[in-house]
Protein backbone atom coordinates (compact mmCIF):
# COMPACT_ATOMS: atom_id res chain seq x y z
CA UNK A 1 0.00 0.00 0.00
CA UNK A 2 0.70 3.56 -0.31
CA UNK A 3 1.61 3.86 -3.53
CA UNK A 4 2.43 7.52 -4.69
CA UNK A 5 3.40 7.84 -9.10
CA UNK A 6 4.60 10.14 -10.85
CA UNK A 7 4.55 11.26 -14.64
CA UNK A 8 6.77 11.87 -16.53
CA UNK A 9 9.64 10.73 -14.87
CA UNK A 10 11.98 12.07 -17.65
CA UNK A 11 10.99 15.64 -19.84
CA UNK A 12 13.96 17.44 -21.57
CA UNK A 13 12.41 21.01 -22.81
CA UNK A 14 13.32 23.92 -24.82
CA UNK A 15 13.69 27.16 -22.86
CA UNK A 16 10.76 28.89 -22.67
CA UNK A 17 8.08 26.03 -22.50
CA UNK A 18 5.74 25.23 -20.05
CA UNK A 19 6.18 21.52 -18.42
CA UNK A 20 3.51 19.84 -15.98
CA UNK A 21 4.26 16.81 -14.01
CA UNK A 22 1.36 14.72 -12.18
CA UNK A 23 1.63 13.11 -8.65
CA UNK A 24 -1.10 10.80 -8.12
CA UNK A 25 -1.73 8.41 -4.60
CA UNK A 26 -2.81 5.21 -6.10
CA UNK A 27 -4.15 3.55 -3.32
CA UNK A 28 -5.35 6.49 -0.77
CA UNK A 29 -6.92 9.59 -1.01
CA UNK A 30 -4.09 12.45 0.10
CA UNK A 31 -5.67 15.33 2.18
CA UNK A 32 -2.06 17.02 1.50
CA UNK A 33 0.29 16.96 -1.16
CA UNK A 34 4.05 18.52 -1.06
CA UNK A 35 5.72 18.92 -3.75
CA UNK A 36 9.83 18.90 -3.52
CA UNK A 37 12.96 20.20 -5.43
CA UNK A 38 16.26 18.38 -5.30
CA UNK A 39 19.38 19.46 -6.48
CA UNK A 40 22.70 17.19 -7.03
CA UNK A 41 24.06 16.26 -4.04
CA UNK A 42 21.60 17.82 -1.80
CA UNK A 43 18.78 17.46 0.34
CA UNK A 44 14.60 17.89 -0.51
CA UNK A 45 13.93 21.16 -0.43
CA UNK A 46 10.16 21.85 0.43
CA UNK A 47 8.47 23.82 -2.67
CA UNK A 48 4.81 24.28 -2.29
CA UNK A 49 2.05 22.63 0.14
CA UNK A 50 -1.23 22.11 -1.56
CA UNK A 51 -4.48 20.79 -0.19
CA UNK A 52 -7.24 19.37 -2.46
CA UNK A 53 -9.59 22.19 -3.19
CA UNK A 54 -7.51 25.14 -1.82
CA UNK A 55 -4.87 27.04 -3.09
CA UNK A 56 -1.18 25.98 -2.24
CA UNK A 57 1.05 27.27 0.05
CA UNK A 58 4.33 28.52 -1.21
CA UNK A 59 7.91 28.46 0.30
CA UNK A 60 9.54 31.58 1.14
CA UNK A 61 11.67 32.25 -2.30
CA UNK A 62 9.66 29.97 -4.48
CA UNK A 63 7.30 32.20 -7.41
CA UNK A 64 3.87 30.92 -7.38
CA UNK A 65 3.63 32.52 -10.85
CA UNK A 66 6.47 30.04 -12.10
CA UNK A 67 5.30 27.23 -10.37
CA UNK A 68 1.44 26.67 -10.69
CA UNK A 69 0.38 23.76 -8.52
CA UNK A 70 -3.33 22.32 -8.61
CA UNK A 71 -5.00 19.95 -6.32
CA UNK A 72 -8.23 18.89 -7.68
CA UNK A 73 -9.33 16.02 -6.47
CA UNK A 74 -7.98 13.66 -3.45
CA UNK A 75 -5.27 11.55 -5.78
CA UNK A 76 -3.98 14.23 -8.30
CA UNK A 77 -1.93 16.73 -7.77
CA UNK A 78 0.01 18.68 -10.48
CA UNK A 79 3.10 21.25 -11.11
CA UNK A 80 3.56 22.94 -13.59
CA UNK A 81 6.58 24.98 -14.19
CA UNK A 82 6.00 27.59 -16.59
CA UNK A 83 8.35 29.33 -19.35
CA UNK A 84 10.74 27.10 -17.82
CA UNK A 85 14.79 28.15 -17.90
CA UNK A 86 17.87 26.29 -17.35
CA UNK A 87 17.84 27.51 -13.91
CA UNK A 88 14.98 25.06 -13.28
CA UNK A 89 16.39 21.69 -14.36
CA UNK A 90 16.03 19.68 -10.91
CA UNK A 91 14.56 16.62 -9.62
CA UNK A 92 11.11 16.90 -8.97
CA UNK A 93 9.55 15.10 -6.19
CA UNK A 94 5.84 15.22 -4.45
CA UNK A 95 4.67 13.12 -1.67
CA UNK A 96 1.01 12.58 0.05
CA UNK A 97 -0.05 12.38 3.16
CA UNK A 98 -3.30 10.82 4.02
CA UNK A 99 -5.29 12.66 6.66
CA UNK A 100 -3.96 13.27 10.18
CA UNK A 101 -1.25 15.47 10.22
CA UNK A 102 1.75 13.19 12.07
CA UNK A 103 0.50 10.21 8.96
CA UNK A 104 3.75 9.49 6.84
CA UNK A 105 4.33 10.92 3.83
CA UNK A 106 4.85 8.75 0.91
CA UNK A 107 6.83 9.47 -1.99
CA UNK A 108 6.75 9.66 -5.49
CA UNK A 109 9.44 8.11 -7.82
CA UNK A 110 10.61 12.03 -8.96
CA UNK A 111 10.55 13.72 -12.14
CA UNK A 112 14.02 14.65 -13.71
CA UNK A 113 13.62 17.80 -15.41
CA UNK A 114 16.30 19.46 -18.03
CA UNK A 115 15.69 22.42 -19.66
CA UNK A 116 17.66 23.40 -22.71
CA UNK B 1 15.75 28.18 13.08
CA UNK B 2 14.80 25.08 13.00
CA UNK B 3 17.97 22.69 11.69
CA UNK B 4 18.82 18.75 11.05
CA UNK B 5 22.13 17.47 10.90
CA UNK B 6 23.34 14.57 9.73
CA UNK B 7 26.47 12.71 9.98
CA UNK B 8 28.74 11.06 8.90
CA UNK B 9 28.11 12.77 4.94
CA UNK B 10 29.74 9.53 3.80
CA UNK B 11 30.00 6.24 5.18
CA UNK B 12 32.17 3.29 3.64
CA UNK B 13 31.95 -0.32 5.43
CA UNK B 14 32.57 -3.55 4.66
CA UNK B 15 29.59 -6.23 4.33
CA UNK B 16 28.95 -7.58 7.64
CA UNK B 17 30.52 -4.40 9.69
CA UNK B 18 28.08 -2.90 11.78
CA UNK B 19 27.79 0.79 12.40
CA UNK B 20 25.34 3.76 13.26
CA UNK B 21 24.34 6.77 11.17
CA UNK B 22 23.32 10.14 13.59
CA UNK B 23 20.85 12.81 12.74
CA UNK B 24 21.05 16.05 15.37
CA UNK B 25 17.85 18.62 15.70
CA UNK B 26 17.02 21.30 17.09
CA UNK B 27 13.41 22.61 16.62
CA UNK B 28 10.58 23.96 18.43
CA UNK B 29 8.25 21.20 19.05
CA UNK B 30 9.17 18.04 17.62
CA UNK B 31 6.31 16.36 16.10
CA UNK B 32 7.58 13.06 14.68
CA UNK B 33 11.72 12.27 13.20
CA UNK B 34 11.29 10.24 10.30
CA UNK B 35 13.83 8.35 8.42
CA UNK B 36 14.38 7.54 4.84
CA UNK B 37 16.95 5.93 2.44
CA UNK B 38 16.78 7.22 -1.06
CA UNK B 39 18.51 5.39 -4.15
CA UNK B 40 20.05 7.62 -6.71
CA UNK B 41 17.39 8.89 -9.64
CA UNK B 42 14.53 7.59 -7.35
CA UNK B 43 12.02 9.03 -4.42
CA UNK B 44 12.51 8.83 -0.75
CA UNK B 45 11.55 5.10 0.38
CA UNK B 46 9.54 5.70 3.95
CA UNK B 47 11.33 3.17 6.45
CA UNK B 48 10.74 4.74 10.28
CA UNK B 49 8.88 7.44 12.33
CA UNK B 50 9.71 8.19 16.11
CA UNK B 51 7.48 10.63 18.34
CA UNK B 52 9.46 10.71 21.40
CA UNK B 53 12.67 10.50 23.25
CA UNK B 54 13.19 7.04 24.33
CA UNK B 55 11.05 5.14 21.26
CA UNK B 56 13.03 2.26 19.15
CA UNK B 57 11.69 0.94 16.11
CA UNK B 58 13.34 -2.06 14.00
CA UNK B 59 13.04 -3.55 10.40
CA UNK B 60 15.34 -6.06 9.54
CA UNK B 61 18.71 -4.93 10.05
CA UNK B 62 17.68 -1.24 10.49
CA UNK B 63 16.88 0.31 14.16
CA UNK B 64 16.27 3.61 14.93
CA UNK B 65 16.21 5.16 18.17
CA UNK B 66 15.57 8.53 19.39
CA UNK B 67 16.22 11.05 22.46
CA UNK B 68 15.42 15.07 22.75
CA UNK B 69 18.10 15.69 20.83
CA UNK B 70 19.13 13.07 18.31
CA UNK B 71 18.35 9.94 16.36
CA UNK B 72 20.11 7.17 15.68
CA UNK B 73 19.80 4.76 12.60
CA UNK B 74 21.95 1.44 13.47
CA UNK B 75 22.47 -0.80 10.65
CA UNK B 76 23.51 -4.47 11.38
CA UNK B 77 25.59 -7.04 9.46
CA UNK B 78 24.84 -4.26 6.47
CA UNK B 79 24.65 -6.02 2.71
CA UNK B 80 25.74 -4.32 -0.45
CA UNK B 81 21.93 -3.77 -1.10
CA UNK B 82 21.86 -1.57 1.65
CA UNK B 83 23.66 1.15 0.25
CA UNK B 84 21.52 3.87 -0.73
CA UNK B 85 21.50 7.31 0.88
CA UNK B 86 19.99 8.10 4.10
CA UNK B 87 17.77 10.92 5.30
CA UNK B 88 16.44 11.90 8.47
CA UNK B 89 13.80 14.37 8.49
CA UNK B 90 11.91 16.12 10.95
CA UNK B 91 7.99 17.37 11.62
CA UNK B 92 8.44 20.35 13.74
CA UNK B 93 5.93 23.19 14.87
CA UNK B 94 2.53 23.97 13.19
CA UNK B 95 3.67 22.71 10.13
CA UNK B 96 2.85 19.31 8.12
CA UNK B 97 5.94 19.23 6.11
CA UNK B 98 9.47 17.74 6.50
CA UNK B 99 12.41 19.58 7.08
CA UNK B 100 15.30 17.58 5.77
CA UNK B 101 19.02 17.05 6.52
CA UNK B 102 20.99 16.52 3.74
CA UNK B 103 21.68 12.76 3.99
CA UNK B 104 24.34 10.13 4.79
CA UNK B 105 25.53 8.34 1.71
CA UNK B 106 26.22 4.67 2.76
CA UNK B 107 28.35 2.16 0.95
CA UNK B 108 28.52 -1.31 1.74
CA UNK B 109 31.36 -2.99 0.28
CA UNK B 110 31.07 -7.04 -0.85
Amino acid sequence: GAVVSQHPSRVICKSGTSVKIECRSLDFQATTMFWYRQFPKQSLMLMATSNEGSKATYEQGVEKDKFLINHASLTLSTLTVTSAHPEDSSFYICSAQAGASTDTQYFGPGTRLTVL
Amino acid sequence: EDQVTQSPEALRLQEGESSSLNCSYTVSGLRGLFWYRQDPGKGPEFLFTLYSAGEEKEKERLKATLTKKESFLHITAPKPEDSATYLCAVQAGGANNLFFGTGTRLTVIP
